[in-house]
């Protein structure tokens, strides 16, 4: 059965550098996601993606983050310079069909992002 | 943006027992509704989606109310393995999208 991927599945870093999380959506995937959970609370949508561009953003997506699809299989979220606060376990998904019309989103198996 | 609701239990149940779990939203324009079961520190997976008629799998039904804006979630004779947390996901409109927004999930316990 085709999964989502998501590498690494553990990262540490220091406040205030970069961090790039990585996904490979599955593959006749149009609709790519980034979520977050913060340890004990619930799952929240980042934003979405599609045709190359961004087509939804929450209020937590603010400047320090962006995504990229650099080639046809990778799906990445950047944060430019991590907050403490950015703490989390971070999800990547991907549907079939756009959000809203019968979609189901697949999610990878998380990357755990610790900042210190 | 509204809300969805659920109510985060735990539910405490011994094996073979129906258990019934609720979530309410607030967007009466929301669009699909889904179950989802999270497993501790795992991503969450799709259970099944919601449908006005109400549909079936195996154990678990679901129904959506629209008019109370509300969906359930019901598995009969429940096993071990059913242990995890249920997450409501709720489609909602956002300006000229529809993002997902999820509650905070249901605890349920199946004990021996």
């Amino acid at each position: 059965e085709p999964e989502v991927t998501q590498t690494p599945s553990h990262q540490v870093t220091q406040m205030g550098q970069e961090v790039i999380l990585r996904c490979v959506p599955i593959s006749n995937h149009l609709y790519f996601y980034w979520y977050r959970q913060i340890l004990g609370q619930k799952v929240e949508f980042l934003v979405s993606f599609y045709n190359n561009e961004i087509s939804e953003k929450s209020e937590i997506f603010d400047d320090q983050f962006s995504v990229e699809r650099p080639d046809g299989s990778n799906f990445t979220l950047k944060i430019r310079s991590t907050k403490l606060e950015d703490s989390a376990m971070y999800f990547c998904a991907s549907s079939e069909l756009r959000p809203g019309y019968g979609d189901t989103q697949y999610f990878g198996p998380g990357t755990r992002l610790t900042v210190l | 943006r509204k809300e969805v609701e659920q109510d985060p239990g735990p539910f405490n149940v011994p094996e073979g027992a129906t258990v019934a779990f609720n979530c309410t939203y607030s967007n009466s324009a929301s669009q699909s509704f889904f179950w989802y079961r999270q497993d501790c520190r795992k991503e969450p997976k799709l259970l099944m989606s919601v449908y006005s008629s109400g549909n079936e799998d195996g154990r678990f039904t679901a129904q959506l109310n629209r008019a109370s804006q509300y969906i359930s979630l019901l598995i009969r004779d429940s096993k071990l393995s059913d242990s995890a947390t249920y997450l409501c996901v709720v489609i909602q409109p956002s300006g000229g999208s529809y993002i997902p927004t999820f509650g905070r999930g249901t605890s349920l316990i199946v004990h021996p």
